[in-house]
């Protein structure tokens, strides 16, 4: 295991529905990050938390809401997304921002799909 | 605008044969290129990276190939395993912050 845990692993969520996401790192890392993952796409970064300030928002909609209260965890909250928005959503961590040969830990994803 | 092209999509190997694959970038502020493996049901893992001061790194089967004046750098799999199926990623990242661009992945299929 990587170390970085999501839950839930898979989400069907309907346009109107809100949810949450949820992820949980125990490396001890200062930075985390949500990437979405959608079919022959390159991985997008949507936010970047370093030390849980959110230092990077990629003109994500606002149906997006991050949230970090520690170092560990970090939150992706969801209300009337579209089915556009259906992907495995990744979350990530690494020691630190701003260090470019940092290794990013991946956590397995969350695969969501809207009805 | 895509910052990074890969290439392959797909690739389709015979067991113990070379997979090669393609990456190129425009962005000349790049100086760290990783490749990324990932698995069915799991996330991306580093593999193997690189910086720009070196042309070639080599970690078993696994090698990097780096061309700075062509902007170019691919993956080597030498005798491709059935157990390296999977998807790659190439990614760059520039000096400064950590953003990192992600290529579209290339799913690699190695058969028996």
């Amino acid at each position: 295991e990587t170390g970085v845990t999501q839950t839930p692993r898979h989400l069907v969520m309907g346009m109107t529905n809100k949810k949450s996401l949820k992820c949980e790192q125990h490396l001890g890392h200062n930075a985390m990050y949500w990437y979405k993952q959608s079919a022959k796409k390159p991985l997008e970064l949507m936010f970047v938390y370093n030390f849980k300030e959110q230092t990077e928002n990629n003109s994500v909609p606002s149906r997006f809401s991050p949230e970090c209260p520690n170092s560990s965890h970090l939150f992706l909250h969801l209300h009337t997304l579209q089915p556009e928005d259906s992907a495995l959503y990744l979350c990530a961590s690494s020691p630190r921002q701003g260090a470019t040969n940092e290794k990013l830990f991946f956590g397995s994803g969350t695969q969501l799909s809207v009805l | 605008q895509q910052q990074v092209k890969q290439s392959p999509q797909s690739l389709i190997v015979q067991k113990g044969g070379i997979s090669i694959i393609n990456c190129a970038y425009e962005n000349t502020a790049f100086d760290y290129f990783p490749w990324y493996q990932q698995f069915p049901g799991k996330g991306p893992a580093l593999l193997i990276a690189i910086r720009p001061d070196v042309s070639e790194k080599k970690e078993g089967r696994f090698t990097i190939s780096f061309n700075k004046s062509a902007k170019q750098f691919s993956l080597h799999i030498m005798d491709s395993q059935p157990g390296d199926s999977a998807t790659y990623f190439c990614a760059a990242a520039p000096n400064t912050g950590n953003q990192f661009y992600f290529g579209t992945g290339t799913s690699l299929t190695v058969i028996p």
